[in-house]
């Protein structure tokens, strides 16, 4: 899977917006951007995903830049329950299957 | 709760053992993945299947394999157990096999620990 360039670590305050950014240079027209989170002693969730526009569901929004190159997780009004490690991943066209590559995530601290 | 079950929840063993672990998708996904988190490797893709047929293989020992049966229950079974095999095993499911649109949903994973 192609590449993605993440922060190790952000802070936010309680009830304040988060942005959290991905850099992926090397992405491809056909690649999508799938954002996972994985909460202390849980295992990984889905979060987000987006081909070429902006997206919005329950969770979070997703805004991709013009050229692809980056795109940036936007939780609305972080709780301390957000806390937990994000990963931004490329999914490719691979005919060898559908495994998600985790890089090293972000892990996102909230202070009450 | 993401639908997908995952036995045992904790298993502790010795140097040289075999064990077992076990996977139950949720409803209606035909694929399974296994991943392997340990503190110094983070994440990573073992093996899939899809609909019984193994699909993908990551970086998965030798000494490790796995099946999924006809009833969509996958095991992952460990053996000659090192110091180094102790982590955290995941277990996801998906419908597909090749959508890059498609979701993955992880159990709560299994801890083991070899001493």
């Amino acid at each position: 899977d192609a590449k993605t360039t993440q922060p190790n670590s952000m802070e936010s305050n309680e009830e304040e917006p988060v942005h959290l950014p991905c850099n992926h240079s090397t992405i491809s027209g056909t690649d999508y951007i799938h954002w996972y989170r994985q909460l202390p002693s849980q295992g990984p969730e889905y979060v987000i995903h987006g081909l070429t526009s902006n997206v919005n569901n329950r969770m979070a929004s997703l805004a991709i830049a013009e050229d692809r190159k980056s795109s940036t997780l936007i939780l609305h009004r972080a709780t301390l329950r957000d806390a937990a490690v994000y990963y931004c991943i490329l999914r490719v066209l691979n005919n060898a299957g559908n495994m998600l590559t985790f890089g090293g995530g972000t892990r996102l601290m909230v202070k009450p | 709760d993401s639908g997908v079950t995952q036995t045992p929840k904790h298993l502790i063993t010795a140097t040289g053992q075999r064990v077992t672990l076990r996977c139950s998708p949720r409803s209606g996904d035909l694929s399974v993945y296994w991943y392997q988190q340990s503190l110094d490797q983070g994440l990573q893709f073992l093996i899939q299947y899809y609909n019984g047929e193994e699909r993908a293989k990551g970086n998965i020992l030798e000494r490790f394999s796995a099946q999924q049966f006809p009833d969509l229950h996958s095991e992952l079974n460990l053996s000659s157990l090192e110091l180094g095999d102790s982590a955290l095993y995941f277990c996801a499911s998906s419908y597909s096999t090749q959508g890059r649109a498609d979701t993955q949903y992880f159990g709560p994973g299994t801890r083991l620990t070899v001493l």
